[in-house]
């Protein structure tokens, strides 16, 4: 159990568009989930939490209006980055938590979307 | 300074070897430490968390914890060549819905 899934998997877009990356917990309901981003070879920093029904809280640094997180059901979070700029190019991983994950602070992370912008 | 540092490597041991990985962290407020287990273009996977000082067994893994000394250290036994990854240590503030702070990775290399 405690499934996160991602899609796409990868994505290229072209400079100055937008790229929409869904997450779903199959067989939980996440009601915190969390973005991260990772550079290779470095580590994951958090950019943003968010709580279904909820404003996403975000990071010091992290821009929300670049960054558009979504929450809008137990099960779904969506990042939109808003016109994308190559050094938006990233590996952008999301991770679940929920009550009926146990434990109950575990986070499952789902596999990764790696975003490309040319 | 980084709340959390990590030694990224790379680390390169014999298959068999006992592996040992450290994280040294800042913030005495930390209550639950993790180690995560990531393959290259995955997403980490939990291998062990505790939330007390001690040790923690689970097969060839071994979580160990000192508070007091701010340090927290995951031992591999018999290493095999899948265990080559990246080991994250990630601490959490206290239980239920909190953020994670992670370390940078340290990459691990077991070869036959």
């Amino acid at each position: 159990g405690a499934v996160v899934s991602q899609h796409p998997s990868r994505v290229i877009c072209k400079s100055g568009t937008s790229v929409k990356i869904e997450c779903r917990s199959l067989d939980f309901q996440a009601t915190t989930m969390f973005w991260y981003r990772q550079f290779p070879k470095q580590s994951l920093m958090l950019m943003a939490t968010s709580n279904e029904g909820s404003k996403a809280t975000y990071e010091q640094g992290v821009e929300k209006d670049k960054f558009l997180i979504n929450h809008a059901s137990l099960t779904l979070s969506t990042l939109t980055v808003t016109s994308a700029h190559p050094e938006d190019s990233s590996f952008y991983i999301c991770s679940a938590s929920g009550p009926s994950a146990s434990p109950t602070y575990e986070q499952y992370f789902g596999p990764g979307t790696r975003l490309t912008v040319t | 300074q980084k709340e959390v540092e990590q030694d990224p490597g790379p680390l390169s041991v014999p298959e068999g070897a006992i592996v040992s990985l450290n994280c040294t962290y800042s913030n005495s407020a930390f209550q639950y430490f993790m180690w995560y287990r990531q393959y290259s273009r995955k997403g980490p996977e939990l291998l062990m968390y505790t939330y007390s000082s001690g040790n923690k067994e689970d097969g060839r893994f071994t979580a160990q914890v000192d508070k007091s000394s701010k340090y927290i250290s995951l031992f591999i036994r018999d290493s095999q060549p899948s265990d080559s990854a990246t080991y994250l240590c990630a601490m959490m503030l206290s239980g239920g819905y909190n953020k994670l702070i992670f370390g940078a990775g340290t990459r691990l290399a077991v070869h036959p």
